[in-house]
C-alpha cells in the first residue's frame, strides 16, 4: 500500500525567511504532484514532477523529486504573508491513476 | 476556459436521506476522479472512471456509495442512508490523460453536512 508521509504538518515562519517542506513516498513512482489549498476552497496544482531530478520553480516556490530516495522537497523562498495556505503532495502509482496524498502542511507566514 | 464544477456547493441532509453530488469535468476530459477529504481522514479516493473502461472503485468506503458516469462526460456520486461519518467535502478532478498530461484539475467541491 502505498503511503505518502508530509512533514512538518504545521509550519509558522516570518516573512523574509525560507524553508523546506519533506514529502516523503513509500513505492517507487516517477511522478509526483504538489497542490495548494487555501481556507474553504479547492486544491490548486502547483507543479508536477515527472522525473528523477525533475526541479520546477514559480515565484517563490521550487519543487523538486528525487524518486530514488522517494523523497521530494517544496522549498519556499523570502516567504511572504500570500503564500499562507495548506500544501500537499500526491503520488499515483501509474499515470493518471488515483493521487495518494500526503497529510497537508498548514503554512502560517507571519509579518 | 471554464473548470470542473461541482453542484450542489453546500448541502444539509438528515441522516438516513439519499443524497447526489454533480460533477461536470472539463471539456474533453477522459479522466473523471473523486475525492472526500474530512478533517479525521484527510483526502481519500473514491472511485475514478477512464474512457469505456470499467471504473476503479477500489475507494468507495461501503455500498451505500456509487458513481457513474454518463456519456463520458457528468458524473454523479450518489450517498445511499447517510450516517454522520459521511459528512466531508466532496471533490471532483478531471484529467485530459493524453500526450503525458496526467495533471489532475480540482472542482471547488460539495460540503455535505449530516445530521
Amino acid at each position: 500500500e502505498l503511503k505518502v508521509e508530509q512533514n512538518p504538518l504545521f509550519l509558522s515562519m516570518q516573512e523574509g525567511k525560507n524553508y523546506t517542506i519533506y514529502c516523503n513516498y513509500s513505492t517507487t513512482s516517477d511522478r509526483l504532484y504538489w497542490y495548494r489549498q487555501d481556507p474553504g476552497k479547492s486544491l490548486e496544482s502547483l507543479f508536477v514532477l515527472l522525473s528523477n531530478g525533475a526541479v520546477k520553480q514559480e515565484g517563490r516556490l521550487m519543487a523538486s523529486l528525487d524518486t530514488k530516495a522517494r523523497l521530494s522537497t517544496l522549498h519556499i523562498t523570502a516567504a511572504v504573508h500570500d503564500l499562507s495556505a495548506t500544501y500537499f503532495c500526491a503520488v499515483d502509482l501509474t499515470s493518471g491513476s488515483r493521487l495518494t496524498f500526503g497529510e497537508g502542511t498548514q503554512l502560517t507566514v507571519n509579518p | 476556459g471554464a473548470g470542473v464544477s461541482q453542484s450542489p456547493s453546500n448541502k444539509v441532509t438528515e441522516k438516513g436521506k439519499d443524497v447526489e453530488l454533480r460533477c461536470d469535468p472539463i471539456s474533453g476530459h477522459t479522466a473523471l476522479y473523486w475525492y472526500r477529504q474530512s478533517l479525521g481522514q484527510g483526502l481519500e479516493f473514491l472511485i475514478y472512471f477512464q474512457g469505456n473502461s470499467a471504473p476503479d472503485k477500489s475507494g468507495l468506503p461501503s455500498d451505500r456509495f456509487s458513481a457513474e458516469r454518463t456519456g463520458g462526460s457528468v458524473s454523479t456520486l450518489t450517498i445511499q442512508r447517510t450516517q454522520q461519518e459521511d459528512s466531508a467535502v466532496y471533490l471532483c478532478a478531471s484529467s485530459p490523460r493524453t500526450g503525458g498530461e496526467y495533471e489532475q484539475y480540482f472542482g471547488p467541491g460539495t460540503r455535505l453536512t449530516v445530521t
